[in-house]
């Protein structure tokens, strides 16, 4: 089915590990994004990218890493994950007709000791 | 910069009752788009509703409706009948017609009392 697929679901680590979150999407949109929603803050947007090889900062970029190298991919990575990286993070694309909303994975749970 | 304010961090209202959520938001743009979604305990992300700005008349969609006041800048979400799975956290949201960003408010999470 069409739609994006983020993995794992759930994943715990230890601090100083390096841990990539995995989002795939099947319709080609040009836009992607890496939120983390956290109790009290909603949803804050890490990165996002526009194309294949561009990406941009979001509001809390410190500590994460992106890549795209294809459209349909947009890992995000944690160097080196530390304990207030634990978070619920989402992965979205946003179709390419302005009045459409976001599309969101299900979402991965991770949590650093 | 645009912001997106929710108000009320937390709600309850009996069954079948009606609820109104509050969000207002901030923007020096005239052509928008507004949402409202919905994340129950399964953490998924659902679209409630969208209004875009510059039509005047308040979207609806079954039990859910909207009261935009644009010169307000307000956009609040009215639940009608409200059943058990609506208990959920609700979302607010903004986009500019020519960003693909999307700014969230923080959140009203939703009680239904039965």
């Amino acid at each position: 089915d069409a739609g994006i697929t983020q993995s794992p679901r759930y994943k715990i680590t230890e601090t100083g590990r390096q841990v990539t979150l995995m989002c795939h999407q099947t319709w080609s949109h040009s836009y992607m994004f890496w939120y983390r929603q956290d109790l009290g803050h909603g949803l804050r947007l890490i990165y996002y990218s526009a194309a294949a090889d561009i990406t941009d900062k979001g509001e809390v970029p410190d500590g994460y890493v992106v890549s795209r190298s294809k459209t349909e991919n947009f890992p995000l990575t944690l160097e080196s994950a530390t304990r207030s990286q634990t978070s619920v993070y989402f992965c979205a694309t946003t179709p390419d007709v302005p009045n459409q909303p976001q599309h969101f994975g299900d979402g991965t749970r991770l949590s650093i000791l | 910069a645009q912001t997106v304010t929710q108000s009320q961090p937390e709600m309850s209202v009996q069954e079948a009752e009606t609820v109104t959520l509050s969000c207002t938001y901030d923007t020096s743009e005239s052509d928008y788009y507004l949402f409202w979604y919905k994340q129950p305990p399964s953490r998924q992300m659902i679209l409630v509703i969208r209004q875009e700005a510059y039509k005047q008349q308040n979207a609806t969609e079954n039990r859910f409706s909207v009261n935009f006041q644009k010169a307000a800048k307000s956009f609040s979400l009215k639940i009608s009948d409200s059943q058990l799975g609506d208990a959920a956290m609700y979302f607010c949201a903004y986009r500019m017609n020519r960003d693909d960003k999307i700014i969230f408010g923080k959140g009203t999470r939703l009680h239904i009392l039965p």
